[in-house]
């Protein structure tokens, strides 16, 4: 079963503009992983972000966390096109060894 | 591109028929997790394998089998092949399960099967 939900499923912006995509999750967790996935390719991992953590960069990219709503969100600022892909999040809950990723969002920035 | 290779990258089985997939994970990694994965859906966990046990297991029922050896590559096996087992399949390699929680894992470019 999956564990996260992404929000929306679906995005379409320009390139320059920033792109928001939201990720609940139902248990506890030790962490939290944003993946990316090119059109039908193996998942490329982005970030991870701890459970007592609220924040982290990573070039273009700022998670956040916030534990007490069971919810995290990826920023892509100045999108680019090749930013065009499906953005997963996947958690790690604390009482298992697997990851349980969402549906996924599919972004698409239009040149 | 990640240390991960898959093998093969596509194949066509029959209903019934059996199949096997092959992953070969990153230098230093020993742990290994296979996840199926729908068409617009995300992964779903299948097992994992650390130092050649199965060390977790999605909801999969028994035909999906697999193995890690000695050099840490891994096969996933399914035996009796429904038309629902058509997906991606993806092995993920790590270094396994820290303080934090399991560490981030390094993808392979998949295996399509597709069974008719």
């Amino acid at each position: 079963s999956q564990q996260g939900e992404e929000d929306p499923q679906a995005l379409s912006i320009q390139e320059g503009e920033n792109a928001t995509m939201n990720c609940s999750y139902k248990t506890s967790i030790n962490n939290l992983q944003w993946y990316r996935q090119n059109s039908g390719r193996g998942l490329v991992h982005l970030i991870l972000i701890r459970s007592n953590e609220r924040e982290k960069h990573s070039g273009r990219l700022r998670v956040t966390l916030d534990t007490s709503k069971k919810s995290s969100s990826l920023l892509i600022t100045a999108s680019r096109a090749a930013d065009t892909a499906s953005y997963f999040c996947a958690t790690d809950a604390s009482n298992n060894n697997d990851m349980r990723f969402g549906a996924g969002t599919r972004l698409t920035v239009k040149p | 591109e990640t240390g991960v290779t898959q093998s093969p990258t596509h194949l066509i089985k029959t209903r019934g028929q059996q199949v096997t997939l092959r992953c070969s994970s990153q230098s230093g990694h020993n742990t290994v997790s296979w996840y199926q994965q729908a068409l617009g859906q995300g992964p779903q966990f299948i097992f994992q394998y650390y130092r050649e046990e199965e060390n977790g297991r999605g909801n999969f029922p028994p035909r999906f089998s697999g193995l890690q050896f000695p050099n840490y590559s891994s096969e996933l096996n399914v035996n009796a092949l429904e038309l629902d087992d058509s997906a991606l399949y993806l092995c993920a390699s790590s270094l396994g399960v820290g303080a934090g929680g399991l560490y981030e894992q390094y993808f392979g470019p998949g295996t399509r099967l597709t069974v008719t």
